[in-house]
């Protein structure tokens, strides 16, 4: 199957630091990225649709001034939080889109953000 | 809104046959029905999707009513790995549409 990555894993901020995770597609490429968070107990959110060559289309409720997304190729997405806080902590998931395949969606790992 | 109706949580005895129920009785025509696991701290993993006929692969089974309103994903003789929440999501395959995920079933499997 189709194989997408995330860097880093983890990571652990101070508040008010910016934090940049990256988003791979491996072995395909994806025209359309997506960014998910998900707090303890709960169920995936989606915070953000990105589409390459153009700007992100962000969930209600989700702010992209402090969420910045870049999906400047193919194979690569990136979410920078800005300016961070406690709250911001949470797990990161970024999910591809393979439209080669019935637009199956294929998900990264997960980044784990813990902002002290 | 949610689109599909879980149970919030189920157990079952390790090699036996976990049968996971999903409503989603306001299903379009052009909706799939699609199911993921989420293994604590790791991202979703794809399992099996369906339109109406009844499907199998590596993994699992995916039963589908005849009226559509509901689906039974059967995973044939559950390991302890097999422990996660699993997510019923019905999507259409046309556009740009997203996946949303719903609360899903947390399934324990027992020694």
């Amino acid at each position: 199957g189709a194989v997408v990555s995330q860097h880093p894993s983890r990571v652990i901020c101070k508040s008010g630091t910016s934090v940049k995770i990256e988003c791979r597609s491996l072995d395909f490429q994806a025209t359309t990225m997506f960014w998910y968070r998900q707090f303890p107990k709960q169920s995936l959110m989606l915070m953000a649709t990105s589409n390459e060559g153009s700007k992100a289309t962000y969930e209600q409720g989700v702010e992209k001034d402090k969420f910045l997304i870049n999906h400047a190729s193919l194979t690569l997405s990136t979410l920078t939080v800005t300016s961070a806080h406690p709250e911001d902590s949470s797990f990161y998931i970024c999910s591809a889109r393979f439209e080669g395949r019935n637009y199956e969606q294929y998900f990264g790992p997960g980044t784990r953000l813990t902002v002290t | 809104d949610a689109k599909t109706t879980q149970p919030p949580s189920m157990d079952c005895a390790e090699g036996r046959a976990a049968n996971l129920p999903c409503n989603h009785s306001t299903i379009s025509g052009n909706e799939y029905v699609y199911w993921y696991r989420q293994i604590h701290s790791q991202g979703p993993q794809y399992i099996i999707h369906g339109l109406k006929n009844n499907e199998t692969n590596e993994m699992a089974s995916l039963i589908i009513t005849e009226d559509r309103k509901s689906s039974t994903l059967i995973l044939p003789h559950a390991t302890l790995r097999d422990t996660a929440v699993y997510y019923c999501i019905v999507r259409s395959n046309f556009g740009n549409e997203k996946l949303t995920f719903g609360t899903g079933t947390r399934l324990t499997i027992i020694p």
